[in-house]
């Protein structure tokens, strides 16, 4: 079985440009999560999808920020402009349920903003 | 308030026994979790425990709770090279946001 698939896996864009992840979670996995992880740092929470509803996106920051997930499967991140302090791995995870324990990320979309 | 800590790095010598050691400051968690995470690579659950749980043993991990401290350890029997990643304990609230809370990582190194 597929995991996570994310694409791209590494962008390079020049501030003020906009960018777009996409992300496939697993098969059947109703909560889907976006992650962004600094450098040394552990991930933090954007927002979380219970199907197609955003329920927590208290840490996006919506000025510049948006998702979608469309249909309750695929999602999209998107930034726009984009700044150099944006530069981090966008991270994405799946998890079957709100309550399961089981959380399993993809290997993240490294973005550089210069 | 939300915060779980971890020292940065761990090194030790192949075939020896690795702590990794995390405090939370978040008492209404009921779920803690350690992740692996190699390069190039997003996080791999590895084990959980429930809050009131004193301990958990899959293979050659042992995860330690002290809730009176808010302390949790992951010991890593028989440590290998392919042990060598980082790693990050998280919370996580079982009510409101259901949001998991991770630590800054540690990163081991296993010495051949």
């Amino acid at each position: 079985e597929a995991g996570v698939v994310q694409s791209p896996r590494y962008k390079i864009i020049e501030k003020k440009q906009p960018v777009a992840f996409w992300c496939n979670p697993i098969s059947g996995h109703n909560t889907l999560y976006w992650y962004r992880q600094n450098l040394g740092q552990g991930p933090e929470l954007l927002i979380r999808y219970e199907n197609e509803e955003a329920v927590d996106d208290s840490q996006l920051p919506k000025d510049r920020f948006s998702a979608e997930r469309l249909k309750g499967v695929d999602s999209t991140l998107k930034i726009q402009p984009a700044e150099l302090g944006d530069s981090a791995v966008y991270l994405c995870a799946s998890s079957p349920a709100r309550l399961s324990n089981e959380q399993y990320f993809g290997p993240g979309t490294r973005l550089t903003v210069t | 308030g939300e915060d779980v800590e971890q020292s940065l790095f761990l090194s030790v010598r192949e075939g020896d026994s690795s702590v990794i050691n995390c405090t939370y400051t978040d008492s209404s968690s009921t779920y803690l979790y350690w992740y692996k995470q190699e390069p190039g690579a997003g996080l791999q659950l590895l084990t959980y425990i429930f809050s009131n749980m004193d301990m958990k043993q899959d293979q050659r991990l042992t995860v330690l709770l002290n809730k009176k401290d808010k302390h949790l350890s992951l010991r890593i029997a028989d440590t290998q090279t392919g042990d060598s990643a980082i790693y990050f304990c998280a919370e996580r609230f079982t009510s409101g946001t259901y949001k998991y809370i991770f630590g800054t990582g540690t990163r081991l190194k296993v010495l051949a």
